[in-house]
């Protein structure tokens, strides 16, 4: 069964210090990563897509990378605003549909 | 373009009763998918409906079921509610996969439920 892994849970950083978060997967075919930020009580908000190992993308202050076993979601000089807890997936194709399989997030904190 | 709402934003039903949450995919999207979201944890499948036909299910009980319309509108129904039902209920919308490789789903804001 396909699994997702995201560590640490929670984070607390300074503004300006930089760090990355770590999503570890287990999936037979890989058909797509995706990360995605969650503000509290609101729905997902869509980051990137990766498909293939050595892959990278890059939004303001992040940058994800994926290898075959695990995604790197790298952020650079936060700033408070970039709190938020980042949610990875992997994609599990079942009876066709493109069920996403989600790790527990990591909660970020920046402090001013 | 319009993004992906949800209605209502928020529900207090108890035990036993039945609901229904609304979700508007966002224009030209012809797949929706359904995930249950408990507090601190991510989210988690329910289905994904493609031309008003179910293609998916996750690990949920028939009494979780929906309906997708023409109009790029779709329901979620729940019956005999259960007080573990009280969720994030998130609807997400997409294009249809394309080849091997998955499209990105985008999220409304979900409805909180909460089971008395």
């Amino acid at each position: 069964e396909d699994q997702v892994t995201q560590s640490p849970e929670a984070l607390r950083l300074q503004e300006g210090e930089s760090s990355s978060l770590n999503c570890s997967y287990t999936v037979s075919g890989l058909r797509g990563l995706f990360w995605y930020r969650q503000d509290p009580g609101k729905g997902p908000e869509f980051l990137f897509t990766l498909y293939s190992a050595g892959e990278e993308k890059e939004k303001e202050r992040l940058k994800a990378t994926l290898t075959k076993k695990e995604s790197f979601l790298h952020i650079t000089a936060p700033k408070p605003e970039d709190s938020a807890t980042y949610l990875c997936a992997v994609q599990d194709p079942i009876q066709g549909a493109q069920k996403l399989v989600f790790g527990q997030g990591t909660r970020l904190t920046i402090n001013p | 373009e319009t993004g992906v709402t949800q209605s209502p934003t928020h529900l207090i039903k108890t035990r036993g009763q039945q609901v229904t949450l609304r979700c508007s995919s966002q224009s030209g999207h012809n797949t929706v998918s359904w995930y249950q979201q408990a507090l601190g944890q991510g989210p988690q499948f329910i289905f994904q409906y493609y031309r008003e036909e179910e293609n998916g299910r996750g690990n949920f009980p028939p009494r979780f079921s929906g309906l997708q319309f023409p109009n790029y509108s779709s329901e979620l129904n729940v019956n005999a509610l259960e007080l573990d039902d009280s969720a994030l209920y998130l609807c997400a919308s997409s294009l249809a996969p394309s080849g091997s490789f998955s499209n990105e789903q985008f999220f409304g804001p979900g409805t909180r439920l909460t089971v008395l």
